[in-house]
């Protein structure tokens, strides 16, 4: 089944301990992107990927990184988290040929307390 | 610079009737896609629909159909006959394609109610 999944799905943790959300796809996408989800302000993208090796920042990209090492995988990585990075976190991916290159399909999204 | 605004923050319809969904957007490209997605309780995103600036005709997918309209720069979704399962957030986006992001309506909150 062609999806794209992110890990883990809920996750509570303290100020300052470092944190990696994976994410994968299985459809040989080479675009990917993570966004946050907040309430009152929508989705706004963080990071993103055009291909392996090849990542830009977003519209939020402070406290984030991220890494493209492998075409499947596009982790997401919080070094020191704060409170405000609490959010809802989705990971997208899209084909970069041709039309379908525009649709992003999502992943099913991680949920982040930051206590 | 891009914007999506969804004036409708939430609406409460009772089943079986039709409701609509506007979207409005601004942009200054000729050429952009926009999209509706639907947030259902269980918090996934799930693509609806894509149209391209050139495609400007109407799209009836089952109880769902699309108007787009260049002049108005709107992209309006209707649910006809609606149901408990349409209960959900649905997000209305732009984007010019390529390596730009989605930009993203703040959504619509749709409770159907039976």
């Amino acid at each position: 089944e062609a999806q794209v999944t992110q890990n883990p799905r809920y996750l509570i943790t303290v100020t300052g301990k470092k944190l990696t959300v994976t994410c994968s796809q299985n459809m040989n996408h080479e675009y990917m992107s993570w966004y946050r989800q907040d309430p009152g302000l929508g989705l706004r993208q963080i990071y993103y990927s055009m291909n392996v090796e090849v990542t830009d920042k977003g519209d939020v990209p402070e406290g984030y990184k991220v890494s493209r090492k492998e075409k499947r995988n596009f982790p997401l990585i919080l070094e020191s988290p704060s409170p405000n990075q609490t959010s809802l976190y989705f990971c997208a991916s899209s084909l970069s040929q041709g039309l379908s290159r525009e649709t992003q399909y999502f992943g099913p999204g991680t949920r982040l307390l930051v206590l | 610079a891009q914007k999506v605004t969804q004036a409708q923050t939430e609406i409460s319809v009772v089943e079986k009737e039709d409701v609509t969904l506007d979207c409005v957007y601004e942009t200054r490209d000729t050429t952009y896609y926009l999209f509706w997605y639907k947030q259902p309780p269980s918090g996934e995103l799930v693509f609806l629909i894509r149209r391209n600036s050139f495609d400007e005709q109407n799209e009836i997918s089952g109880r769902y159909s699309w108007n787009f309209q260049k002049s108005t720069s709107s992209f309006n979704f209707t649910i006809t006959a609606s149901q408990v399962v349409d209960s959900a957030v649905y997000f209305c986006a732009l984007t010019r394609g390529g390596n730009t992001p989605l930009v993203f309506g703040k959504g619509t909150r749709l409770s159907v109610i039976a």
